[in-house]
């Protein structure tokens, strides 16, 4: 059975750094992509970028494109995503889903979300 | 960018009722199109890729269709566990844009 397992929570500073991980199970991991997409609270889903569980690959949306960077960790099968200079309406749920590599056709195994707080 | 749009925005429904949501994009996408259900404080949920193609364990009472800009996600008859948001999202460049959803309520 597949599994997506996010990390917990997080409150930050304005202009501080998140990472939140994505752990992955049952499923070869170089087989698929994986995609962070956000949710700010009573907001709709806004897509931040997607890495290559095969070979790294990284396409982030330009609107992060300075600030996120995304990683992964073949040996435990997890994958990060890195925010910098966090601001007030960084504020949101982060998930992050499952891509099939050949079309980046998304798949039915998502993470729970990691709610990442800025505040002062 | 390619923008994606939904219609309606929002729809009250009674169970047993057929319901059709819209999507519209920017430009041609081909087929390169997703339908997404999330309920409140929930993970959104993969229903269809490639336009009309549904994940595994999705009910066929959701069916979705078109190609090019124009789509729909047809719900056969709604039942209870239906009421949530759905997002239409297009994977045909990056970035791969989201619809602003359509909330789905009971009426």
């Amino acid at each position: 059975q597949v599994h997506l397992v996010q990390s917990g929570a997080e409150v930050k500073n304005p202009g501080a750094s998140v990472k939140v991980s994505c752990a992955s199970s049952g499923y070869a991991f170089n087989a698929y992509g994986i995609n962070w997409v956000r949710q700010a609270p009573g907001q709709g889903l806004e897509w931040m970028g997607w890495i290559s569980g095969y070979n790294g690959n990284t396409d982030y949306a330009q609107k992060f494109q300075d600030r996120v960077t995304m990683t992964t960790d073949i040996s435990t099968s997890t994958v990060y995503m890195e925010l910098r200079s966090l601001r007030y309406d960084d504020t949101a749920v982060y998930y992050c889903g499952g891509l099939h590599l050949g079309d980046l056709s998304p798949n039915d195994f998502w993470g729970q979300g990691t709610l990442v707080t800025v505040s002062s | 960018d390619i923008q994606m749009t939904q219609s309606p925005s929002s729809l009250s429904a009674s169970v047993g009722d057929r319901v059709t949501i819209t999507c519209r994009a920017s430009q041609d996408i081909s087929n390169n199109l997703a339908w997404f259900q999330q309920k409140p404080g929930k993970a959104p949920k993969s229903l269809i890729f490639r336009a009309s193609t549904l994940q595994s364990g999705v009910p066929s009472k959701f069916s979705g269709s078109g190609s090019g800009t124009d789509f729909t996600l047809t719900i056969s008859s709604l039942q209870p566990e239906d009421f949530a948001t759905y997002y239409c999202q297009h994977y045909k460049s990056f970035p791969f844009t989201f619809g602003p959803g359509t909330r789905v309520d009971l009426k």
